[in-house]
């Protein structure tokens, strides 16, 4: 069974810092990971897709890459801002026959303070 | 597209109690997903439907749980008899076609079983 792993489970950083988010799964023949952010009291919104092919996505402040091999991902911030507070979750599709379903790490709580 | 709609946002009920919660998916999307979270299992996957058919369920608890989806733009999922530890914020998803693509979370129902 698939288990996804995400360290640290909190984190609190001072506005202006580049930071890191780890993620990690047992099982290397994954399809695609996903980084997802939730708010509080609100759903996930997607930031990043990687294909289990490619080797990192960026989207602006954000970078995650992806190491099949040794099932790892990360997610950089670059200059966090205090909106960057929220719980970011990773989550890994299975091979293909396993359709779209998602297993999720439990996520980080990014806490920036200004 | 108003994105993913789900309703109520919050429902409060006693034990034993039948729980309704309902999901409108994204127009054109044929994946929908159902997910409960709790601080102690964090986002765990129930079922999933592709073109409105059930695909995998083997998240889904216990009998107690059924969902359906009568047509595209539609689906349940019920609680029958409610328990306590059943308390979770229920997230719907939904995306579309293609393994590669993106799921879009609705806002999630907040349930208490009293």
């Amino acid at each position: 069974k698939q288990e996804v792993t995400q360290i640290p489970a909190a984190l609190s950083v001072p506005e202006g810092e580049n930071l890191v988010l780890n993620c990690s799964f047992t099982d290397s023949a994954i399809y695609n990971l996903q980084w997802f952010r939730q708010d509080p009291g609100k759903g996930l919104t997607s930031l990043l897709l990687i294909q289990s092919s490619q080797r990192e996505q960026t989207s602006g402040r954000l970078n995650a890459s992806l190491d099949k091999s040794s099932g790892r991902s990360t997610l950089y911030i670059a200059a966090s801002q205090p909106g960057d507070s929220a719980t970011y979750l990773c989550a890994v599709t299975l091979s293909r026959d396993a359709g779209n379903m998602l297993t999720f790490g439990g996520g980080t709580r990014l806490m920036v303070k200004p | 597209d108003a994105g993913v709609i789900q309703s109520p946002r919050h429902e409060v009920t006693e034990m034993g109690q039948e729980v309704t919660l309902r999901c409108k998916p994204i127009s054109g999307h044929d994946y929908l997903f159902w997910y409960r979270q709790t601080m102690m299992r964090g986002l765990e996957l129930l079922i999933y439907f592709n073109n409105n058919v059930p695909i995998d369920d083997s998240g889904m608890p216990e009998d107690r749980f059924s969902a359906k989806m009568p047509n595209a733009s539609f689906s349940t999922l019920k609680i029958q008899p409610s328990e306590p530890r059943d308390s979770a914020v229920y997230f719907c998803a939904s995306s579309s076609p293609g393994l590669s693509a993106t799921q879009y979370f609705g806002p999630g129902t907040r349930l208490t079983v009293l």
